[in-house]
Formats: structure tokens, sequence, C-alpha cells
């Protein structure tokens, strides 16, 4: 069974600093995808990047990197001079297929990251 | 262009009433998946529904939990005779295909369920 883990359960850091979430995953399958999602404080989900199995090139969105390594089964990302519209609660998905083909996403417990002024 | 809508935004029962969510997938978008918050935790995953069927429902309760996804209308996720166990987040996520290799799933603001 697929399993997501995010052992930093919260972090903080003050305003300007870079700060790195980690995630491990595990699955039996070699095709899947990797997800991050952002919680704010309001409470709905924040679609942040898709990655697949195969693709291994770390990505740079603005402020946000994405380091991928299969060898390690991690998926961390990384906020760039934090600020404190970054607080919320960040977590990782990782999607297998599901019995009929379908996308079956396994979510972690989520880090919540507290940005300090 | 519209994302996942999901009503009420917030649900008070007490102790044996029935709660219905509903879900209102993006335009376009004919997969909806259900998925459970409890306080602290990270989602998990209910039940996914086509338009008048259900795919997969080996994440949902067998008893008091029901889903569906008619041919007109949005998508709901009924609970019976809820108890203090059911609250929690209940979020919604839509997606154009089911398939793994094309998809994303985006997700509505999400219902939270108060039990008194």
């Amino acid at each position: 069974a697929q399993k997501v883990t995010q052992a930093q359960t919260e972090i903080s850091v003050v305003e300007k600093e870079d700060v790195t979430l980690d995630c491990v995953y595990e699955t039996r399958d070699t095709t899947y995808y990797l997800f991050w999602y952002k919680q704010p404080p309001s409470g709905e989900l924040v679609f942040l990047i898709r990655r697949n199995s195969f693709d291994e090139q770390n990505e740079i969105s603005g402020r946000y990197s994405w380091n991928f390594q299969k060898s390690t089964s991690s998926f961390n990302f990384t906020i760039t001079a934090s600020q404190v519209v970054d607080s919320a609660v960040y977590f990782c998905a990782l999607s297998e297929a599901g019995s009929g083909g379908y996308q079956k996403v396994t979510f972690g417990t989520g880090t919540k990251l507290q940005v300090i002024p | 262009n519209a994302g996942v809508m999901q009503n009420p935004r917030h649900l008070v029962r007490r102790r044996g009433q029935e709660a219905r969510l509903r879900c209102s997938p993006m335009k376009g978008h004919s997969h909806v998946y259900w998925y459970r918050q409890l306080p602290e935790e990270g989602l998990k995953f209910m039940v996914y529904l086509q338009k008048e069927n259900i795919i997969d429902e080996s994440g949902m309760p067998k008893e008091r939990f029901s889903a569906e996804f008619p041919k007109e209308g949005p998508s709901i996720l009924r609970i019976q005779q809820v108890v203090r166990g059911d609250s929690a987040a209940y979020f919604c996520a839509s997606s154009a295909r089911g398939s793994l290799f094309t998809d994303t799933q985006y997700f509505g603001p999400g219902t939270r369920l108060t039990v008194l």
C-alpha cells in the first residue's frame, strides 16, 4: 500500500529565512504522481505542483522549489525567503492507479509552517 | 471558470441527525472524489464517483455514509445518524478525467461538519 510521511509536524521560521519541508513516500508502482498542496488558515486546499515519477528534474517557481529524488523516495519542498503569507499547512500527496486505472491519492499528515514576522 | 464549489461551508448537526454535503465540480469535470480530514490529520480518501456511478467507495464507512453523483446536479455525500466522531472537514475534488497520467484533482473549500 502507498504511504506518505511528513515527519515535520510543525516548523517555525523567521520571515526571509529559507525553509524545507520534507516528504518521503512509499509505493510499489513504477508509475505514480507526487503533489504538494497548501492549506492556508482559511481552510481551502491550493494545488501547488504535480510531478510524475519519470521526471526527476527539480522545479522552481518563484520562491518555491521542489527536489524529487527517486533514489531516496523523497519529494522535498523549499520556500526561499519565506513570507508571513506562506504560513499554512502543507500536504504532500502521492497518487497511483486505483483498481480501475484511475488516480487514487494518499495524503501525508501535513506540516504546519509558521512564518514569524 | 468557477472552481469546485461546496456547500454549506459550515454545518452543525446534533447527534442522530442527517448531514448532507454538496459538491459541484468544476465545469467540464465529470469525476468527483470525496475526502475526510479529521482534526490535525491529513486527508483520507472516501469515495470516487463518475456521473451516476460509484467507482470506488473503499474509503467510506460501511454504515451511515452514502454518496451519489446524479446525471443532473451536484454530488451529495450523506451521513445519517451523525455521531461526534463524524466531526471533520469534508473535501470534494474534481477532475476532467480519471486518468492517472493526465489528471490533477482540484479541491473545493471544504465543508466543516460539527456534531454536537
